[in-house]
């Protein structure tokens, strides 16, 4: 039974490039979560979505960052034009879509370093 | 904007000693995550606490939620090296939606 898998787990840009970050929820799990962490801080909510929908994007920055969960496919967080100050590890996160219950499942994470 | 405030930030205790960690809000959960997280890699769930004044058992790890579900606590007995990690809480206001992370404790365990 895989758990959450993210790819890459490293990354790597130059300033004013594009990252792209995927995330394969657990099988079964329809709830989706990204969260950011930055160095020696803790983890920061950023969007929530299920399938083809956005629930929640009251963390994401208005501008430059984007998540989709398509019909088919992986999660993807996107930054357009990255600076410095978006290196951090990016975890996503996932949950069953049980009544009452939110216990979140956190896959290995990206590590995101901007030049 | 709700809170979770860990205590103690940073802990480093010597093997066979035992620790109690502290989450802390002024607002009201629906439930209570706890996670720990080791260097390079993601938060991994420790326990889920529900009730009001639950308790529960991990081997050497007991959690207790408070019982207006504000506050949580972990006492690890007989700390091991491989306790060392970042201990985090978390918190669920009961919307599935978003969990609001504590400020983390660093737990080092010595030989």
């Amino acid at each position: 039974n895989a758990g959450v898998m993210q790819n890459p787990r490293h990354l790597v840009r130059r300033r004013g490039q594009e990252a792209r970050l995927r995330c394969s929820p657990m099988k079964g799990h329809s709830h989706v979560y990204w969260y950011r962490q930055l160095p020696e801080e803790g983890l920061k909510f950023m969007v929530y979505l299920q399938k083809e929908n956005i629930i929640d994007e009251s963390g994401m920055p208005k501008e430059r960052f984007s998540a989709e969960f398509p019909k088919e496919g992986p999660s993807i967080l996107r930054i357009q034009q990255v600076v410095r100050g978006d290196s951090a590890a990016y975890f996503c996160a996932s949950s069953p879509a049980l009544a009452g219950l939110n216990t979140q499942y956190f896959g290995p994470g990206t590590r995101l370093t901007v030049l | 904007t709700q809170l979770l405030e860990q205590s103690p930030q940073f802990l480093s205790i010597q093997e066979g000693e035992n620790l109690t960690v502290y989450c802390n809000s002024s607002s009201v959960f629906s439930s209570l995550q706890w996670y720990r997280q080791e260097p390079g890699e993601g938060p991994v769930l420790l326990v889920t606490v529900v009730t009001g004044g639950e308790v529960k058992k991990l081997k050497r790890l007991t959690f207790q939620f408070g019982d207006a579900r504000k506050d949580s606590s972990l006492h690890i007995t007989a700390a091991q090296p491989g306790d060392t990690g970042l201990y985090l809480c978390a918190g669920d206001p009961g919307t599935a939606s978003k969990l609001t992370f504590g400020t983390g404790t660093r737990l080092q365990v010595t030989l």
